[in-house]
């Protein structure tokens, strides 16, 4: 597509729920990552995609987040178990190569009540 | 560990006032600069990048920033502010890897 897209714009959840976040990156992308941003803070790296595999997941708070990329395009995150410190608004952005920027997704506003 | 501080958290200036915003980071080695921008209710975009050359980048919608290595700095600027650049700006650096840092915004308000 001609930018990322990210499904869905909004969720709410109840603590202890289980929630899956999906990311559409633009096609030939090879790269994608997720970010987390929390109100008033800049984006905080969770998770970075090359292809199908996770090359650095160094971000992921604990192993109640998950994320997958089967075909090396469409990523979902998952939360497990999720708490109202999850609130957040999830980020994902897909670029062509090392450093050369990214270009961002509209987000997920995921609040949990 | 690399990280970003911005100076100001909130900015506010009258239309055609110019604009500076302070952008510190915290790495030894050769990094990646950017800046980028969020208008209220859309997704973070890209307004100019750094890699190597010419310190003064020049972006989109007349925005410009300076990188001053040895003050490990790149401070955004604009001669004259619109009503329309109303928008949180991130600066953010990458270290040549994939992992990119972001400051903690700063948010600025143009007042008509």
């Amino acid at each position: 597509g001609a930018g990322v897209s990210q499904t869905p714009s909004n969720k709410v959840t109840e603590k202890g729920k289980y929630v899956e976040l999906r990311c559409d990156p633009i096609s030939g992308h090879t790269a994608l990552y997720w970010y987390r941003q929390s109100l008033g803070q800049g984006p905080e790296f969770l998770i970075y995609f090359q292809g199908t595999g996770a090359a650095d997941d160094s971000g992921l708070p604990n192993d109640r987040f998950f994320a997958v990329r089967p075909e090396g395009s469409v990523s979902t995150l998952k939360i497990q178990r999720t708490e109202r410190g999850d609130s957040a608004v999830y980020l994902c952005a897909s670029s062509t190569g090392t450093g050369y920027g990214y270009t961002f997704g509209s987000g997920t506003r995921l609040t949990v009540v | 560990a690399q990280s970003v501080s911005q100076h100001n958290h909130h900015v506010i200036l009258s239309e055609a006032a110019s604009l500076e915003l302070g952008c510190n980071y915290s790495y030894g080695g050769t990094v990646n600069l950017f800046w980028y921008v969020q208008y209220p209710g859309q997704h973070l975009q890209l307004l100019l990048k750094y890699f190597s050359g010419d310190p003064l980048v020049k972006g989109i919608k007349g925005f410009e920033a300076e990188f001053i290595k040895s003050k490990f700095s790149f401070n955004l600027r604009k001669p004259s502010v619109q009503w329309s650049d109303t928008a949180e700006y991130f600066c953010a650096v990458n270290d040549q890897g994939q992992n990119f840092v972001f400051g903690p915004g700063t948010r600025l308000s143009v007042l008509p």
